[in-house]
């Protein structure tokens, strides 16, 4: 069984465009979170989120918004994506000391 | 900025084992410390988190010094398959907040 699911695996798009990644944990945790993992390994926070508080880097841009429908799921939604998006995006879930993460979904915008 | 400093990369053979040390000077009272591994093309992946002293588990051993500015993860018999990038954290733990990860360490093991 797959604790942190995500969907896509790989993403390829246009500049310009808006996409989604879904994100799925069947672990019961409380508190789901986005990372951003640049070409140069480097896995940056992008946002922790509860049922209660959101809390987002102040660093990331505005297109980058959470949905959440319920607490299993926390997707990331892009608008007007840029070259610089491009990365892998990793979920996770847990407390912010314990986290599981997801595989990862590698994103490129041509 | 991370809170933690850790080499950027580590290189070893099969059998040996392998101690990567962290340097956390300025940890908090309620701060645990955490080590993850991540493997090419996959997620960080939880290894082992300690207070104080000496913990270890089915994978690895930390050792925690009483000042608990540092810390050292230690692999006993490493194998090829152990090559990944090894990243230490501390955070006070809770379900708020943001882990930060610093850059890690690559350990490269060879035959």
């Amino acid at each position: 069984d797959t604790a942190v699911s995500q969907t896509p695996k790989y993403l390829v798009t246009q500049m310009g465009n808006d996409k989604s990644i879904k994100c799925e944990q069947n672990l019961g945790h409380d508190t789901m979170y986005w990372y951003k993992q640049d070409s140069k390994k480097f896995l940056k926070i992008m946002f922790s989120y509860n049922n209660k508080e959101l809390i987002i880097n102040e660093t990331v841009p505005n297109r980058f918004s959470p949905k959440s429908p319920d607490k299993a799921h926390l997707n990331l939604h892009i608008n007007s994506l840029e070259l610089g998006d491009s990365a892998v995006y990793f979920c996770a879930s847990g407390r912010t000391d314990t986290q599981y993460f997801g595989p990862g979904t590698r994103l490129t915008v041509l | 900025l991370a809170k933690t400093t850790q080499p950027i990369s580590m290189d070893s053979y099969e059998g040996q084992e392998v101690n990567i040390t962290c340097s956390h000077n300025n940890i908090a009272t309620n701060d645990y410390i955490t080590w993850y591994q991540q493997f090419p093309s996959q997620g960080p992946r939880f290894i082992i988190q300690g207070y104080k002293t000496k913990v270890t588990n089915e994978v690895a051993s930390l050792f925690i010094p009483a000042d608990r500015k540092s810390s050292t993860l230690s692999l006993p018999r490493v194998s090829l398959s152990d090559t990944a990038v090894y990243y230490c954290l501390v955070d006070r733990g809770g379900s708020q907040g943001n882990l930060i990860f610093g850059k890690g360490t690559k350990l490269s093991v060879k035959p």
